[in-house]
């Protein structure tokens, strides 16, 4: 069974970073594009970012971009999500899904709480 | 950026039939997928592709699509549909993706 459990989720100022991963298992994880959507509290789901299978192509959200950076290691079977001078927004359950070739997502993880607050 | 709406909020008698829309211009060349979220709940999909469901979906749930529009059918809705859904498709460009502004279905 397909697996995903994200974290490094917590409290920080704006203008700082966080790191989020999310740890995958059951499945050939170097096989699948990957994404990272959020919810803001309250709020319906945004996507935000997604990575090639093997790493080379990177897409995001208008929003994040140029702040936020996707990234995977095949080997460690992890994705992670670089969010740099974060902002109110950004507060939001972070959530990784897996691609599933026609571009639906499944499953998803269980989510990460990132809050920007001073 | 491409955009996908959704109205707010429809409501279902028990047993009877409800649908879903979803309205924007990506919808055009891409298959919707739908996403339903309980609450406190990560979303799980639906539906997939033309009108595919995914394995422990209940065949209530269905899909169609017409030029710019997007649309999921409960019929028989049960009091376990009662939940937010959520179209997304890929945008214009088809690098990014958009979900639609939700949906949230109360079962009466």
């Amino acid at each position: 069974q397909v697996h995903l459990v994200e974290s490094g989720g917590g409290v920080v100022p704006p203008g700082t970073s966080l790191r989020l991963s999310c740890a995958v298992s059951g499945v050939n994880f170097g096989s699948h594009a990957m994404h990272w959507v959020r919810q803001a509290p309250g709020k319906g789901l945004e996507w935000v970012a997604v990575i090639a299978f093997d790493g080379r192509d990177d897409y995001y959200a208008e929003s994040v971009r140029d702040r936020f950076t996707i990234s995977r290691d095949n080997s460690e079977n992890t994705l992670y999500l670089q969010m740099n001078s974060l902002r109110g927004e950004d507060t939001a359950i972070y959530y990784c899904a897996r691609d599933r070739g026609s571009s639906w997502f499944d499953p998803w993880g269980q989510g990460t709480l990132v809050t920007v607050s001073a | 950026s491409s955009e996908l709406t959704q109205d707010p909020a429809v409501s279902v008698a028990l047993g009877q039939t409800v649908r879903i829309t979803c309205q924007g211009d990506s919808l055009r060349n891409y298959f919707a997928s739908w996403y339903q979220q309980k609450p406190g709940q990560a979303p799980t999909v639906v539906i997939y592709g033309r009108n595919n469901r995914p394995s422990g979906i209940p065949d209530r749930f269905s899909a169609s699509s017409s030029e710019d529009t997007a649309s999921l059918t409960i019929t028989g809705a049960q009091a376990e549909d009662e939940a937010d859904y959520y179209c997304n498709s890929r945008d214009i460009s088809g690098h990014l993706y958009v979900f639609g502004t939700g949906t949230t279905v109360t079962v009466l």
